[in-house]
């Protein structure tokens, strides 16, 4: 049974870079053909796809974040991580790591991690 | 703005029936399989319904998917009070190249 776990700084100030990595245990983040997503939660709002990389290390993010995100692969600690520059107060939120995949013609997220709030705030 | 609409609550009693609705376009709903999420406060969101009608392993039979061209809708038939929730929608969009969420609907048990 596949499980992942976010860690990183609860709190980053503004225009800073917020840091996040997600831990797999169960799964390898190279050995199967998974998309490692973030997905963000502003309290009280929806779920936000942030972005994702593929087990062979493409990578995708959303446009609303203009260019801020970047997510990698650390193969050696089964690990991806989410960076995102110049954070203000409209990037708090709650991020969640979750693994995405097709499964019977359909992209869905069967695993996720307990979630991490992430508060941007001097 | 989420790509995907949905209603933001709906309510019943216990025992009813409550319907949520989630409305897209040819580019996800329209072309491609939705799913829903089942929320609880301070919890991850769970894989509830997947292509359209799919109930994943251990989810009663009270929760029922479907689809109809750019809309799908969740219903849950017997209402009960652990399934006070938030639901949400999601279907991969063929023009944006990943996946899209509904805003969420909040299911209250009166």
């Amino acid at each position: 049974q596949v499980q992942l776990q976010e860690s990183g700084p609860g709190l980053v100030r503004p225009s800073q870079t917020l840091s996040l990595s997600c831990t797999v245990s169960g799964d390898s983040i190279t050995g199967s053909t998974y998309h490692w997503t973030w997905v963000r939660q502003p309290a009280g709002e929806g779920l936000e796809w942030v972005g994702r990389i593929s087990t062979s290390g493409s990578t995708k993010y959303n446009s609303s974040l203009k260019s801020r995100a970047s997510i990698s692969l650390d193969p050696s600690k089964n690990q991806f991580s989410l960076k995102v520059d110049s954070v203000t107060a409209a990037d708090t939120a709650v991020y969640y790591c979750a693994r995405g995949g097709w499964s019977s013609s359909s992209f869905v997220f069967d695993s996720w991690g307990q979630g991490i709030l992430v508060t941007v705030s001097s | 703005q989420s790509v995907l609409t949905q209603t933001p609550s709906a309510s019943g009693t216990p025992g009813q029936r409550v319907t949520i609705s989630c409305s897209g376009s040819s580019s996800n709903v329209g072309t491609n399989t939705v799913n829903w999420y089942q929320q609880f406060p301070g919890t991850a969101p769970k894989l509830l319904i997947y292509k359209n009608s799919q109930r994943t392993s251990g989810v009663p039979d009270r929760f029922s998917g479907s689809k109809s061209g750019t809309s799908a809708s969740l219903a849950i038939s017997g209402l009960q009070s652990e399934d006070e929730a938030d639901y949400y929608c999601a279907a991969w969009d063929d023009s944006l190249k990943c996946p899209v969420f509904g805003g969420g609907t909040k299911v209250t048990v009166l």
